[in-house]
């Protein structure tokens, strides 16, 4: 099956500093979500890309969807402490409503 | 505002037991999802369905059954549980692939 490769696999960063996670997959995707995973809960969807190319913005979130279609990258600025936790890729492949997921990247932030 | 809703929140079975996990959204979505969720694995798609009355395999379905016979509503049926289940397990409902999660089901085999 798909599988989907994110990195770093954590990171520990000082409140303020900013963050840049990827994720890569060994096929092509036509749309690639990004969530954010806090303890004891589900997964919140904090971006959508359905283009090539296509750059988003959350806030202090910024998403980009890759010209290869087969990696996107997730930027956060100026970090703070509400930012904590995992952050998920997903994507589906053309013309399955299957949605895979990378294995997260967890971001800690150190006082 | 309730969203997706997941029962029961923690689960304790022994080995061979059965249970059925309820899965419930109000936002009349047509596909729904259920996913595991392991240490270092992330999510994993067990199984899903595009409507009411149907359901698919996702990654791994194995010891697993499903079923949707009411579109708000998706259950996840173990019938013989073995230590290998145990995992948080998590429900999604949604369209146009953006999914909408509830807050999990921990439930330890033992």
């Amino acid at each position: 099956g798909q599988q989907l490769n994110q990195s770093p696999q954590s990171m520990f960063i000082q409140e303020g500093e900013d963050v840049s996670m990827n994720c890569t997959s060994s096929s092509i995707f036509n749309t690639w979500l990004w969530y954010k995973q806090e303890p004891g809960e589900g997964p919140v969807l904090l971006i959508a890309l359905y283009k090539a190319g296509e750059l988003t913005s959350n806030g202090r979130l910024t998403a980009q969807f890759g010209i290869t279609r087969k990696d996107s990258f997730l930027n956060i600025s100026a970090s703070i402490p509400s930012d904590v936790g995992i952050y998920f890729c997903a994507g589906p492949n053309f013309g399955n409503e299957k949605l895979t997921f990378g294995t997260g990247t967890r971001l800690t932030i150190i006082p | 505002n309730a969203g997706v809703t997941q029962t029961p929140k923690f689960r304790v079975l022994k080995t061979g037991q059965s249970m059925t996990l309820l899965c419930a959204q109000d936002m009349n979505h047509e596909y729904m999802y259920w996913y595991r969720q392991d240490p270092g694995m992330g999510l994993r798609l067990i199984h899903y369905s595009v409507g009411e009355g149907t359901t698919a395999k996702g990654e791994v379905p194995d010891g697993y059954n499903v079923s949707r016979l009411k579109k708000q509503n998706f259950l996840l049926g173990l019938e013989s549980a073995a230590p290998s289940q145990t995992s948080v397990y998590f429900c999604a409902s949604g369209f146009a692939r953006k999914l909408f999660f509830g807050s999990g089901t921990q439930l330890s085999v033992l």
